[in-house]
C-alpha cells in the first residue's frame, strides 16, 4: 500500500534556528498536507498544498509540493519553544479521500 | 467553537465490553472522517461517509466496529466486544469535499481497555 516517509524520527534544535523536514512517497499525491500535533490532542493543520511546485507559507512556516508529486518539504524558521510537537506529512491521491500520514518528526527546541 | 469536536475526551473500558464514541463535524462539512492512531504512528484510515452513506470501509475496520451517520450530521463509531488492541486515539475528521478536500480533525477520543 502507498506509505509517507519521514525521517529522521525526532530532531532536536536550538530556539532561533531553522529546521527543514521531508516527506516522500513511492506513490503520487494530488493533495499534500502538513499538520502539528501535541500530546493528547487532534492533528492540526499547518499547510495544504494543492498543485504541483506550489509553495505556500504561513507565518514562519512555509511548505513546497514537490514537481513529481512524489515529495513535500516543510521550514520552520526562527523556531521558538511553541513549536515543539509532532509534525506529520499527509497526502491524498484523489483515487479516493482517505489520508495516507507518515510517522512524524518529533521537533524538540531548547531555549 | 466551530471546529470538529468530539465526545468523550477519555475512555477506559473493560475488555469484553462495548463503547460508542460521538463526533460533531464542522457544520457545513459534508464529509466525515474516522481514524485510528497508535502510539508512535501517524493516523490510519477507517472509514468515511459523504452525508449519510458510508462510502468506504479500511480493512482495519473489523466486524467488531460499526460507524454511523443518520442524518448526514454526527457520527458515531462502535465497538463490540473490546479487545486490549483496541487501544488507541480514534480521531474524527471532516471536509467540505470537492477537488481540494481539505481535511480538519477532532480532538480524539483516547480510548483504553484494560
Amino acid at each position: 500500500g502507498q506509505q509517507l516517509n519521514q525521517s529522521p524520527q525526532s530532531m532536536f534544535i536550538q530556539e532561533g534556528e531553522d529546521v527543514s523536514m521531508n516527506c516522500t512517497s513511492s506513490s503520487i499525491f494530488n493533495t499534500w498536507l502538513w499538520y502539528k500535533q501535541e500530546p493528547g490532542e487532534g492533528p492540526v493543520l499547518l499547510i495544504a498544498l494543492y498543485k504541483a511546485g506550489e509553495l505556500t507559507s504561513n507565518g514562519r512556516l512555509t511548505a513546497q509540493f514537490g514537481i513529481t508529486r512524489k515529495d513535500s518539504f516543510l521550514n520552520i524558521s526562527a523556531s521558538i519553544p511553541s513549536d515543539v510537537g509532532i509534525y506529520f506529512c499527509a497526502g491524498l491521491s484523489g483515487a479516493n479521500s482517505k489520508l495516507t500520514f507518515g510517522k512524524g518528526i518529533t521537533l524538540s527546541v531548547r531555549p | 467553537d466551530t471546529g470538529v469536536s468530539q465526545n468523550p475526551r477519555h475512555k477506559i473500558t473493560k475488555r469484553g465490553q462495548n463503547v460508542t464514541f460521538r463526533c460533531d463535524p464542522i457544520s457545513e462539512h459534508n464529509r466525515l472522517y474516522w481514524y485510528r492512531q497508535t502510539l508512535g504512528q501517524g493516523p490510519e484510515f477507517l472509514t468515511y461517509f459523504q452525508n449519510e452513506a458510508q462510502l468506504e470501509k479500511s480493512r482495519l475496520l473489523s466486524d467488531r466496529f460499526s460507524a454511523e451517520r443518520p442524518k448526514g450530521s454526527f457520527s458515531t463509531l462502535e465497538i463490540q466486544r473490546t479487545e486490549q488492541g483496541d487501544s488507541a486515539m480514534y480521531l474524527c475528521a471532516s471536509s467540505s469535499g470537492g477537488t481540494t478536500d481539505t481535511q480538519y480533525f477532532g480532538p480524539g477520543t483516547r480510548l483504553t481497555v484494560l
